[in-house]
């Protein structure tokens, strides 16, 4: 029963497009919302968050938005760039103290 | 500043055997995770530690796999005995409290022949 899901298994963006990666969620205790990026051969690693009081969070190229009535939320990076190739995994967590649980992840291919 | 250091970074070994993987958290973690990544399921988490002690062994999917957390710096996850159908990529990470962003290992890539 997968609380956290990521429908899109791949994806595919031309460079200096947006690339749009979506997230939906069931558990509606979930308040906080992370994204994690992954290369191959390598762990995760954290890119941005977003705690519920909020519907956006912006670092530079990326944005989370997040749709609390809808559970679901989205990462958008803009330009993308051939570097943002790689797996992005969506993740929640109730508080910030309790465990995080991950989607399955979306493959994301930056095309020249 | 050192991350999270996992050893082995392959291990390929016979049905049947032990195999015992190997997690040296950031100093000053409070709290270890071990996940386990496969294609069917994605990330799970199988067991994660506060101050040494297994909070949440949940995800550990049946006897044959333990694991362990003897001090602040070192885990250990055990599977006895091992089958073909443990064979993904294991995961440690290691962050403050929870919540926060955690820091990932470069993982094991486990074979069970």
């Amino acid at each position: 029963d997968q609380q956290v899901k990521q429908n899109s298994p791949s994806l595919s963006v031309q460079e200096g497009r947006i690339s749009i990666l979506n997230c939906d969620y069931t558990n509606s205790m979930f308040d906080y919302f992370l994204w994690y990026k992954k290369y191959p051969a390598e762990g995760p690693t954290f890119l941005i968050s977003i705690s519920s009081i909020k519907d956006k969070n912006e670092d530079g190229r990326f944005t989370v938005f997040l749709n609390k009535s809808a559970k679901h939320l989205s990462l958008h990076i803009v330009p993308s760039q051939p570097g943002d190739s790689a797996v992005y995994f969506c993740a929640a967590s109730v508080g910030r103290d309790d465990k995080i649980i991950f989607g399955k992840g979306t493959r994301l291919h930056i095309l020249p | 500043d050192a991350g999270v250091i996992q050893s082995p970074r392959h291990e390929v070994t016979e049905m049947g055997q032990e195999v015992t993987l190997r997690c040296k958290p950031i100093s000053g973690h409070d709290y270890l995770f071990w996940y386990r990544q496969t294609m069917m399921r994605g990330l799970e988490l199988l067991i994660y530690f506060n101050n040494n002690v297994p909070i949440d062994d949940s995800g550990m999917p049946e006897d044959r796999f333990s694991a362990k957390m003897p001090n602040a710096s070192f885990s250990t996850l055990k599977i006895q005995p091992s089958e073909p159908r443990d064979s993904a990529v294991y995961f440690c990470a290691s962050s403050l409290p929870p919540g926060q962003p955690q820091h990932f290992g470069d993982g094991t890539r486990l074979s069970i022949l």
